[in-house]
């Protein structure tokens, strides 16, 4: 039973364009959230995460939105680059909790 | 090291022979984790240590599995018996502090991993 899902495992985007990604979870206790971008043959790196308490964090090209009454999270890549293609993990916390749930991932391929 | 440090790199595995990957987290980090990443999933938690405690090992499959970590750095995660439903990559993170039992706030980075392969 999947308590992070991300239902799309493959996206691609023309070189420019947005690169929405997307997350869905079951567990209403999860409070923190992280997404990892992961290339092949190294670990996941971190790019950014969301607290419970707001609904919008930007890093630069990178904005996460969370919608807590529909437990859904997504990642907003723009302009998409070349070399933002790997796959993107969504990961979550609760409170009382003392790891990390990932999801599946997402394989983004932006095309030149 | 600057990042968190894992060896091997590769390993090859003859089903039923014992193996052991070691994590040399970030200097000073006080968490750690064990993930097993299977391929095409996102990677699974199997075991975390605060210093030198183990206090989740939930997430171990089987008791073939033992993690420790001595003196609260280095962690070695140990499988006996291995069997080829264990090929995995196997990754260590690590994570500055711990926020009162919370990981809220908390950023854990990750090794490059330990690419286990039982045949």
């Amino acid at each position: 039973d999947q308590q992070v899902k991300q239902n799309s495992p493959s996206l691609s985007v023309q070189e420019g364009r947005i690169s929405i990604l997307n997350c869905d979870y079951t567990n209403s206790m999860f409070d923190y959230f992280l997404w990892y971008k992961k290339y092949p043959a190294e670990g996941p790196t971190f790019l950014i995460s969301i607290s419970s308490i707001k609904d919008k964090n930007e890093d630069g090209r990178f904005t996460v939105f969370l919608n807590k009454s529909a437990k859904h999270l997504s990642l907003h890549i723009v302009p998409s680059q070349p070399g933002d293609s790997a796959v993107y993990f969504c990961a979550a916390s609760n409170p009382h909790g003392q790891n990390f749930v990932f999801g599946p991932g997402t394989r983004l391929s932006v095309l030149p | 090291g600057a990042g968190v440090s894992q060896s091997p790199r590769y390993k090859v595995a003859k089903r039923g022979q014992d193996v052991a990957l070691r994590c040399d987290p970030i200097s000073g980090h006080v968490s750690l984790f064990w993930y097993q990443q299977a391929l095409g999933q996102g990677p699974e938690f199997l075991t975390y240590f605060q210093n030198e405690a183990q206090l989740d090992k939930s997430g171990l499959p089987s008791d073939r599995f033992f993690a420790e970590r001595p003196e609260g750095s280095v962690s070695t995660l140990k499988i006996q018996r291995t069997q080829q439903e264990d090929s995995a990559v196997y990754l260590c993170a690590s994570s500055s502090r711990w926020a009162g039992g919370s990981l809220t706030g908390n950023t854990i980075y990750f090794g490059e991993g330990s690419w286990l392969t039982v045949v």
